[in-house]
Formats: C-alpha cells, structure tokens, sequence
C-alpha cells in the first residue's frame, strides 16, 4: 500500500519546546516538501528536498529545520523560534522537481 | 512571483447540478496547473492536472479548462454529489527558478440534496 504517511495526527507543544514532525514515504519520490497551512489561506512552503542530504528553504523557513538522511523520510522541527506555530502542517512528495505533488494526511499542532 | 487567487471563496450548489470553480494566476510563463481536493481534516488529493500546451482536459465527472490569453483555468465538476463537498485548491509551477508550485487560497464547495 503505497503512500505518504504524517505522525502525529494531533500534537500539542508547550512553549519554549522543539517539536519534530514525521513524514515518510514509500512511493520512492526523489522530491519531498513541507507545508504549513492556515485558516483561509492558501499552503505555504517551509522547506523542500529534491534530493537525499539536501535541503532548500521555502517562503516561511524561519523557526523550522528539517533532515534528509534517508530517500523515504523528511522530518520537520518546529523549533521555539517559531513565534506562531499552530497550524496544520502537510507532507508531499513528487517523482521530480516539476512533477504532481502528492499529499500525507496532515499533522494538526497546537501550541498551549 | 506568481499570485492565483480563486473567485469566489464559497460555492453552494444542490446535487445533480454542474459545478464551475474558478482561478486565476498572474505569470505568463506558468506552464503545469493542478486542482486538489481537500476534505476536512484531511491533506489534499489530486483531482486532475494539465499543461500549458493544453486548453482542456477531462476526467471521470471532472474537466479542467485553461485560457492562457486571460491566465484563467476552471474546473468543472458534472452531476455534483454530496460527497464533492470539500475546498478545491488550484496550484500552479510556473516556468522559471526552481519552480515551486503556488497554491491559491481555495474555493469551498457545498452540496446540499
């Protein structure tokens, strides 16, 4: 069963904590993203990989990091320089750079 | 940059009607266009995509149009069912720099019976 999977579902965040989001893969995608996404808004990107051990900083990069240290995972920390962290955060891979992108089932991260 | 905006934030329709979802973009050189679909709760999921080299494309019950001219593209949705309620987003890569796909803000389309 091929996919993107998120974990977790929910997460909560006290502040002043780091906060490491899962997403892998298994649909061998060379590319994988990170989105975050508000209420009303359209997605925006943190972060992109368009290849294992290289990473690219999206539009909204401030306050995250991420690794890629294996083809199939693309984890994301919210780090506590993140001033407005809560949102719901999705994971996408595509084949290539310019190829459709294909969605995980989202994290929802509140801060307390 | 690129901008795609969405005309209208809210459809409602009844079932069996056809739905027209409408956006926009604003650079010439974007070249590949996607709309998703977004239940809520849930990440969103490829509906149908097409190329610049395109004017229409059809799927099951789905038709994505392009009009490069006015930069516009629809998606038409046939004989609508309940189970199309959801926000539809339209993404578009345009044809410079690395190309990152730009997301509009999404139409959210309500089927009543």
């Amino acid at each position: 069963d091929g996919g993107i999977t998120q974990s977790p579902k929910y997460l909560f965040r006290k502040e002043g904590q780091n906060v490491t989001l899962s997403c892998e893969q298994n649909l061998n995608h060379d590319a994988m993203y990170w989105y975050r996404q508000d209420p009303g808004q359209g997605l925006r990107l943190i972060y992109y990989s368009q290849i294992v051990n290289d990473f690219q900083k999206g539009d909204i990069a401030e306050g995250y990091s991420v690794s890629r240290e294996k083809k199939e995972s693309f984890p994301l920390t919210v780090t506590s320089a993140q001033k407005n962290p809560t949102a719901f955060y999705l994971c996408a891979s595509s084949s290539a750079r310019r190829d459709t992108q294909y969605f995980g089932p989202g994290t929802r991260l509140t801060v307390l | 940059g690129e901008s795609v905006g969405l005309h209208l934030p809210t459809l409602s329709v009844q079932e069996g009607d056809n739905s027209i979802i409408n956006c926009a973009y604003s650079n010439s050189a974007s070249d590949y266009f996607i709309w998703y679909k977004q239940e809520s709760g849930k990440g969103p999921q490829f509906i149908i995509d097409i190329r610049s080299n395109m004017d229409k494309r059809q799927g099951q019950r789905v038709t994505v149009l392009l009009n490069k001219t006015v930069k516009h593209l629809s998606l038409q949705i046939a004989a609508t069912q309940p189970g199309d309620s959801a926000v539809y987003f339209c993404a578009v890569f345009s044809n410079s720099g690395y190309s990152t796909l730009t997301f509009g803000k999404g139409t959210m389309l309500l089927v009543s019976p």
